[in-house]
């Protein structure tokens, strides 16, 4: 079935350092793919998205490309913040019709200022 | 702005006590999903709704039940709600077409003794 797998661990970094956070998926077909961040209290909120091979979403400075050929989604940005320390979750569309999004297990990013 | 409300941002029940859970949304979104967020888990899905009194069985539907009797309201149901359901709980809604961003609500986390 649709999954998607996730870099094990938290990731704790220092403040500007490159970030680099994993995700592969499998699915049937060519699903959309998504980044979601949830902030410390928050619910989950999409950072980026990308619907087709080669699309490269961007969003506050992050960044992921759709690679068809080796099945990723890996998350990145340049020179992280204190306030990028959140829960990073990647998620694809499992079917259409209904918008129904299977979720890896997240991995915690803490920046140390 | 989105808004999905939650009930409760925390509740404590005791264990075989009947809990519900609510979540409103204030657009006309069809779609209306129920997940739980575990440590080392991430978030999985419990039910979802798409469309008035319809529901769908998620991957983790036992022990709980759902209602939709109006289009803006998302019930969550412990029938008899046991410790191992203990859990940060997260609504979420979507349109049933196009945009497959889902809108999440802060959480109800929920402890049971």
């Amino acid at each position: 079935g649709n999954s998607v797998t996730q870099m094990e661990g938290p990731v704790t970094l220092s403040e500007e350092a490159f970030l680099t956070i994993n995700c592969t998926y499998t699915a049937t077909g060519y699903p959309s793919l998504f980044w979601y961040v949830q902030y410390p209290g928050e619910g989950l909120q999409l950072l980026l998205k990308a619907t087709k091979a080669d699309d490269k979403g961007s969003n506050k400075g992050f960044e992921a490309t759709y690679r068809k050929e080796t099945t990723s989604f890996h998350l990145e940005k340049g020179s992280v913040q204190v306030s990028d320390s959140a829960v990073y979750f990647c998620a694809l569309r499992v079917a259409y019709g209904n918008n129904r999004l299977a979720f890896g297990k997240g991995n915690q990013v803490v920046v140390i200022p | 702005d989105v808004k999905v409300t939650q009930s409760s941002r925390y509740l404590v029940k005791r264990t075989g006590e009947k809990v519900f859970l609510e979540c409103v949304q204030d657009m006309d979104h069809e779609n209306m999903f129920w997940y739980r967020q575990d440590p080392g888990l991430g978030l999985r899905l419990i039910y979802f709704s798409y469309d008035v009194k319809m529901k769908e069985k998620g991957d983790i539907p036992e022990g709980y039940s759902v209602s939709r009797e109006k289009k803006e309201r998302f019930s969550l149901i412990l029938e008899s709600a046991s410790t191992n359901q203990t859990s940060m709980y997260l609504c979420a809604r979507s349109f049933l077409e196009g945009s497959e961003t889902q809108y999440f609500g802060p959480g109800t986390r929920l402890l049971v003794l």
